[in-house]
Protein backbone atom coordinates (compact mmCIF):
# COMPACT_ATOMS: atom_id res chain seq x y z
CA UNK A 1 0.00 0.00 0.00
CA UNK A 2 1.37 3.29 -1.03
CA UNK A 3 2.26 6.03 1.79
CA UNK A 4 0.94 9.45 2.60
CA UNK A 5 2.13 11.61 -0.10
CA UNK A 6 2.30 15.37 -0.19
CA UNK A 7 3.01 17.62 -3.28
CA UNK A 8 5.32 19.74 -3.57
CA UNK A 9 8.18 18.66 -1.00
CA UNK A 10 9.63 22.36 -1.15
CA UNK A 11 8.03 25.48 -1.67
CA UNK A 12 9.63 29.14 -1.95
CA UNK A 13 7.11 32.07 -1.85
CA UNK A 14 7.70 35.78 -1.15
CA UNK A 15 5.51 37.28 1.66
CA UNK A 16 1.76 38.15 0.53
CA UNK A 17 1.84 35.12 -2.21
CA UNK A 18 -0.72 32.51 -1.43
CA UNK A 19 0.11 28.99 -1.47
CA UNK A 20 -1.61 25.32 -2.06
CA UNK A 21 -0.34 22.71 -0.87
CA UNK A 22 -1.64 18.88 -1.73
CA UNK A 23 -1.83 15.55 0.30
CA UNK A 24 -2.69 12.49 -1.09
CA UNK A 25 -3.89 9.91 1.73
CA UNK A 26 -3.20 6.50 2.22
CA UNK A 27 -6.25 4.28 -0.38
CA UNK A 28 -8.88 3.51 2.46
CA UNK A 29 -8.32 6.21 4.74
CA UNK A 30 -11.32 9.02 5.02
CA UNK A 31 -10.03 11.24 7.42
CA UNK A 32 -6.72 13.61 6.34
CA UNK A 33 -5.37 16.42 8.98
CA UNK A 34 -2.83 18.84 8.44
CA UNK A 35 -0.01 20.27 11.11
CA UNK A 36 2.52 22.88 11.02
CA UNK A 37 5.52 22.11 12.32
CA UNK A 38 7.96 25.47 13.55
CA UNK A 39 11.04 25.44 15.85
CA UNK A 40 9.10 27.84 18.02
CA UNK A 41 5.84 26.37 18.14
CA UNK A 42 6.40 22.50 17.67
CA UNK A 43 3.65 20.67 16.01
CA UNK A 44 0.51 21.86 16.06
CA UNK A 45 -2.80 21.22 14.33
CA UNK A 46 -4.32 23.17 11.77
CA UNK A 47 -7.57 20.82 10.51
CA UNK A 48 -9.37 17.76 10.25
CA UNK A 49 -11.05 16.64 7.04
CA UNK A 50 -13.44 13.74 6.95
CA UNK A 51 -16.17 12.65 3.84
CA UNK A 52 -15.21 16.40 2.68
CA UNK A 53 -16.16 17.99 5.63
CA UNK A 54 -13.88 19.66 8.18
CA UNK A 55 -14.25 17.74 11.68
CA UNK A 56 -11.90 19.78 13.38
CA UNK A 57 -9.73 22.81 13.18
CA UNK A 58 -6.89 24.01 15.34
CA UNK A 59 -6.19 27.78 16.76
CA UNK A 60 -4.78 29.26 13.44
CA UNK A 61 -6.05 32.77 11.45
CA UNK A 62 -8.49 32.11 8.23
CA UNK A 63 -5.63 32.54 6.09
CA UNK A 64 -5.36 28.78 6.52
CA UNK A 65 -8.18 27.15 4.94
CA UNK A 66 -8.38 23.68 3.19
CA UNK A 67 -10.59 21.14 1.51
CA UNK A 68 -11.39 17.23 0.61
CA UNK A 69 -11.80 16.01 -2.11
CA UNK A 70 -14.53 13.20 -2.98
CA UNK A 71 -11.42 10.65 -3.32
CA UNK A 72 -9.81 12.01 0.22
CA UNK A 73 -7.33 13.89 -1.46
CA UNK A 74 -6.88 17.26 0.47
CA UNK A 75 -5.64 21.01 -0.17
CA UNK A 76 -4.50 23.30 2.03
CA UNK A 77 -4.26 26.66 1.28
CA UNK A 78 -2.41 29.65 3.43
CA UNK A 79 -2.93 33.39 1.37
CA UNK A 80 -1.42 36.73 2.41
CA UNK A 81 1.62 34.88 3.42
CA UNK A 82 3.86 36.04 6.55
CA UNK A 83 7.58 35.33 7.49
CA UNK A 84 5.59 32.67 10.10
CA UNK A 85 4.28 31.00 8.03
CA UNK A 86 8.22 29.34 6.90
CA UNK A 87 7.24 26.18 8.37
CA UNK A 88 7.39 22.40 7.59
CA UNK A 89 3.29 20.92 7.13
CA UNK A 90 2.55 18.01 7.57
CA UNK A 91 -0.47 15.59 6.00
CA UNK A 92 -1.89 12.81 7.94
CA UNK A 93 -4.41 10.08 7.38
CA UNK A 94 -6.28 7.53 9.47
CA UNK A 95 -8.48 4.74 8.91
CA UNK A 96 -10.49 5.72 11.72
CA UNK A 97 -11.00 2.19 12.19
CA UNK A 98 -7.14 2.62 14.79
CA UNK A 99 -6.17 5.83 16.70
CA UNK A 100 -2.42 6.04 15.09
CA UNK A 101 -1.88 8.38 12.23
CA UNK A 102 -0.11 7.90 9.10
CA UNK A 103 2.17 11.19 7.98
CA UNK A 104 3.44 12.64 4.81
CA UNK A 105 6.88 13.51 4.37
CA UNK A 106 6.12 17.31 4.54
CA UNK A 107 6.03 20.22 2.54
CA UNK A 108 8.82 22.52 3.23
CA UNK A 109 7.52 25.81 2.67
CA UNK A 110 10.13 29.33 3.23
CA UNK A 111 8.48 32.65 2.89
CA UNK A 112 11.20 35.56 1.83
CA UNK B 1 -1.07 26.20 27.81
CA UNK B 2 0.72 23.38 26.81
CA UNK B 3 -1.00 20.28 27.57
CA UNK B 4 1.04 17.72 26.68
CA UNK B 5 5.24 18.44 27.60
CA UNK B 6 8.59 16.50 27.02
CA UNK B 7 10.63 18.33 29.39
CA UNK B 8 13.99 16.58 28.22
CA UNK B 9 15.18 18.16 24.91
CA UNK B 10 17.80 16.01 24.56
CA UNK B 11 19.14 12.38 25.88
CA UNK B 12 21.99 10.33 24.86
CA UNK B 13 22.27 6.92 25.37
CA UNK B 14 24.70 3.70 25.15
CA UNK B 15 23.85 1.33 22.38
CA UNK B 16 22.53 -1.92 23.92
CA UNK B 17 21.28 0.10 27.17
CA UNK B 18 17.75 1.33 27.66
CA UNK B 19 16.59 4.25 26.25
CA UNK B 20 13.50 6.30 28.73
CA UNK B 21 11.57 9.00 27.02
CA UNK B 22 9.18 10.89 29.53
CA UNK B 23 6.04 12.76 28.58
CA UNK B 24 3.60 14.64 31.09
CA UNK B 25 -0.12 15.89 30.30
CA UNK B 26 -2.39 18.19 31.83
CA UNK B 27 -5.86 17.35 30.50
CA UNK B 28 -7.40 14.30 32.02
CA UNK B 29 -9.78 14.26 29.14
CA UNK B 30 -7.36 12.22 26.77
CA UNK B 31 -8.22 9.20 25.99
CA UNK B 32 -5.31 7.86 23.76
CA UNK B 33 -1.55 8.30 23.64
CA UNK B 34 1.06 7.37 20.93
CA UNK B 35 4.68 7.63 20.18
CA UNK B 36 6.39 8.79 17.34
CA UNK B 37 9.66 9.03 16.10
CA UNK B 38 10.65 11.74 13.29
CA UNK B 39 14.18 11.96 11.20
CA UNK B 40 15.06 14.95 9.33
CA UNK B 41 13.27 16.40 6.26
CA UNK B 42 10.61 13.37 7.10
CA UNK B 43 7.14 12.86 7.91
CA UNK B 44 6.40 11.59 12.06
CA UNK B 45 6.38 7.43 11.89
CA UNK B 46 4.09 6.10 14.26
CA UNK B 47 5.53 3.64 17.10
CA UNK B 48 3.47 2.76 19.21
CA UNK B 49 0.16 3.78 21.16
CA UNK B 50 -1.79 3.23 24.64
CA UNK B 51 -4.90 3.78 25.65
CA UNK B 52 -6.28 5.80 29.06
CA UNK B 53 -7.34 2.96 30.51
CA UNK B 54 -4.49 0.79 30.10
CA UNK B 55 -0.63 0.92 31.87
CA UNK B 56 1.30 -0.69 29.77
CA UNK B 57 1.55 -1.35 25.98
CA UNK B 58 4.64 -3.71 24.27
CA UNK B 59 5.57 -4.16 20.43
CA UNK B 60 9.07 -5.72 20.24
CA UNK B 61 11.96 -3.09 21.76
CA UNK B 62 9.49 -0.91 22.55
CA UNK B 63 7.13 -0.75 26.14
CA UNK B 64 5.03 2.22 26.97
CA UNK B 65 3.76 2.88 30.27
CA UNK B 66 0.83 5.00 31.22
CA UNK B 67 0.32 6.58 35.17
CA UNK B 68 -2.93 8.38 35.28
CA UNK B 69 -2.97 9.55 38.62
CA UNK B 70 0.53 11.05 37.57
CA UNK B 71 -0.28 12.18 34.23
CA UNK B 72 2.46 10.92 33.08
CA UNK B 73 3.75 8.51 30.53
CA UNK B 74 6.90 6.94 29.43
CA UNK B 75 8.48 5.24 26.47
CA UNK B 76 11.20 2.59 27.02
CA UNK B 77 13.58 1.23 24.13
CA UNK B 78 15.34 -2.09 24.70
CA UNK B 79 17.90 -2.79 23.70
CA UNK B 80 18.98 0.70 22.36
CA UNK B 81 20.20 0.91 18.61
CA UNK B 82 22.17 3.81 16.66
CA UNK B 83 19.27 3.80 14.00
CA UNK B 84 17.07 5.04 16.50
CA UNK B 85 18.87 8.09 17.28
CA UNK B 86 16.25 10.85 15.95
CA UNK B 87 13.16 13.06 17.81
CA UNK B 88 10.39 11.29 20.00
CA UNK B 89 7.20 12.98 19.88
CA UNK B 90 4.47 11.75 22.79
CA UNK B 91 0.99 12.92 21.63
CA UNK B 92 -2.69 12.54 23.15
CA UNK B 93 -5.90 12.74 21.54
CA UNK B 94 -9.45 12.87 22.25
CA UNK B 95 -12.05 10.69 21.29
CA UNK B 96 -14.89 13.18 21.23
CA UNK B 97 -11.76 15.61 19.38
CA UNK B 98 -12.20 13.10 15.93
CA UNK B 99 -8.21 12.67 15.05
CA UNK B 100 -6.67 16.07 16.46
CA UNK B 101 -3.35 14.78 18.25
CA UNK B 102 -1.72 17.25 20.52
CA UNK B 103 2.29 16.96 20.60
CA UNK B 104 4.75 17.40 23.12
CA UNK B 105 7.89 19.13 22.10
CA UNK B 106 9.92 16.21 21.05
CA UNK B 107 12.80 14.60 22.85
CA UNK B 108 16.00 14.16 20.55
CA UNK B 109 17.88 10.54 21.13
CA UNK B 110 21.18 9.86 20.23
CA UNK B 111 22.44 6.71 20.78
CA UNK B 112 26.06 6.01 20.77
CA UNK B 113 27.70 3.26 19.15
Amino acid sequence: KAGVTQTPRYLIKTRGQQVTLSCSPISGHRSVSWYQQTPGQGLQFLFEYFSETQRNKGNFPGRFSGRQFSNSRSEMNVSTLELGDSALYLCASTSGAHVEQFFGPGTRLTVL
Amino acid sequence: DQQVKQNSPSLSVQEGRISILNCDYTNSMFDYFLWYKKYPAEGPTFLISISSIKDKNEDGRFTVFLNKSAKHLSLHIVPSQPGDSAVYFCAAVKNNAGNMLTFGGGTRLMVKP
